[in-house]
């Protein structure tokens, strides 16, 4: 089946900037999402991404599409303690369930 | 209310019990979903049910799980004999229509724990 790679975890020093990456495999994909999960908490939508575009910005999050290498990345500028959480890449190809990524594991520390 | 929501928020049972787990989707949301999240892994997709359509099933991972749909809103998914295996974060979503934009609205999750 397709497949959704990202790296466990990431540490960033307060202030800085933290990029996730993600790959994936589906040729076929017409959206990415980036989504936040917080401590006890669901998965809350930060953006997506519609495969015909290379880029797309919303305040402090950029998200990057490299579709030939199936790359996909979302950076957080002037990263916050707030930011801490996981974040999981998605994709949605052909069908209308979309695959995800293990999750992200973002710890900023001051 | 303004969100999905799932109850229980929190459940432990033994080894053998069977469990019902229930999602209340927003308002007007056709598409619902139903994930498992085990412990330092991805989602895992269950099932997906969509209008008045067959639900997709596909996920479901053994015929100990089920779920149902009543009146096109509140879905339950049931765990019969539940084994430890069993134990992860269970996560619904809805999402307002059908398309592959459509994006999900996902609920906290309840979080089950076998003994």
């Amino acid at each position: 089946g397709e497949d959704v790679e990202q790296s466990l975890f990431l540490s960033v020093r307060e202030g800085d900037s933290s990029v996730i990456n993600c790959t994936y495999t589906d040729s076929s994909s017409t959206y990415l999402y980036w989504y936040k999960q917080e401590p006890g908490a669901g998965l809350q939508l930060l953006t997506y991404i519609f495969s015909n575009m290379d880029m797309k910005q919303d305040q402090r999050l950029t998200v990057l599409l490299n579709k030939k290498d199936k790359h996909l990345s979302l950076r957080i500028a002037d990263t916050q303690t707030g930011d801490s959480a996981i974040y999981f890449c998605a994709e949605k190809g052909g069908s209308y369930i979309p695959t995800f990524g293990r999750g992200t594991s973002l710890i900023v520390h001051p | 209310g303004a969100g999905v929501s799932q109850s229980p928020s929190n459940k432990v049972t033994e080894k053998g019990k069977d469990v019902e787990l229930r999602c209340d989707p927003i308002s007007g949301h056709t598409a619902l979903y139903w994930y498992r999240q085990s412990l330092g892994q991805g989602l895992e997709f269950l099932i997906y049910f969509q209008g008045n359509s067959a639900p997709d099933k596909s996920g479901l991972p053994s015929d100990r799980f089920s779920a149902e749909r009543t009146g096109g809103s509140v879905s339950t998914l049931t765990i019969q004999r539940t084994q430890q295996e069993d134990s992860a974060v269970y996560l619904c979503a809805s999402s307002p229509k059908r398309g592959h934009q459509e994006t999900q609205y996902f609920g906290p999750g309840t979080r089950l724990l076998v003994l």
